[in-house]
């Protein structure tokens, strides 16, 4: 089976501007999450899909926010990014309860 | 505040040493996994703990958690270059889907 695929991998935009993450997950998995990973705040949880629906959320603004479309694939997106969004942006689907897999992430860069 | 703290934050070994990294909470958690990602590449599951006391063994990897499900421990036997990355410990509170990760430790084994 194909892993998850994040497009893109990399990505510079400017502040002020906005941002479209893409992921799809392994085929068959309905639940997708995202993170993003700082150097100084580590990982930490954005939101899960699952079916189309939000599941869960994190401690983020509303400038974060996600879709997940029929076909489980899920996209993200940041509006009127901040040089403090500059990140790693994972994304992880899982089948059932437990094991997320991860995919290699979109380098976001802001300047 | 992190949830789940991480220690040590870095370790520099030479390859064949021992090294036992630690994962601490404050917090109950139903499960605890542990992750290593290398670098430009989302965190990879290395294994699942679920039950308070239980431990696991992956080859030279021996993870461990606790009585009361608060903490967990990765040990390394005779550590080799290619055990080299950033381990990270993760856990699910309750019913709850969100996974939390602790801080990370950065683990370089030197040749």
């Amino acid at each position: 089976k194909a892993g998850v695929t994040q497009t893109p991998r990399y990505l510079i935009k400017t502040r002020g501007q906005q941002v479209t993450l893409s992921c799809s997950p392994i085929s068959g998995h309905r639940s997708v999450s995202w993170y993003q990973q700082t150097p100084g705040q580590g990982l930490q949880f954005l939101f899960e899909y699952f079916s189309e629906t939000q599941r869960n959320k994190g401690n983020f603004p509303g400038r974060f926010s996600g879709r997940q479309f029929s076909n489980s694939r899920s996209e993200m997106n940041v509006s009127t990014l901040e040089l403090g969004d500059s990140a790693l942006y994972l994304c992880a689907s899982a089948w059932g309860q437990e094991t997320q897999y991860f995919g290699p992430g979109t380098r976001l860069l802001v300047l | 505040t992190q949830l789940l703290e991480q220690s040590p934050q870095f370790l520099s070994i030479q390859e064949g040493e021992n090294l036992t990294v630690y994962c601490n909470s404050s917090s109950v958690f139903s499960s605890l996994q542990w992750y290593r990602q290398e670098p430009g590449e989302g965190p990879v599951l290395l294994v699942t703990v679920v039950t308070g006391g239980e431990v696991k063994k992956l080859k030279r990897l021996t993870f461990q958690f606790g009585d009361a499900r608060k903490d967990s421990s990765l040990h390394i036997t005779a550590a080799q270059t290619g055990d080299t990355g950033l381990y990270l410990c993760a856990g699910y509170k309750g019913s709850a889907r969100q996974l939390t990760f602790g801080s990370g430790t950065q683990l370089t084994v030197l040749p």
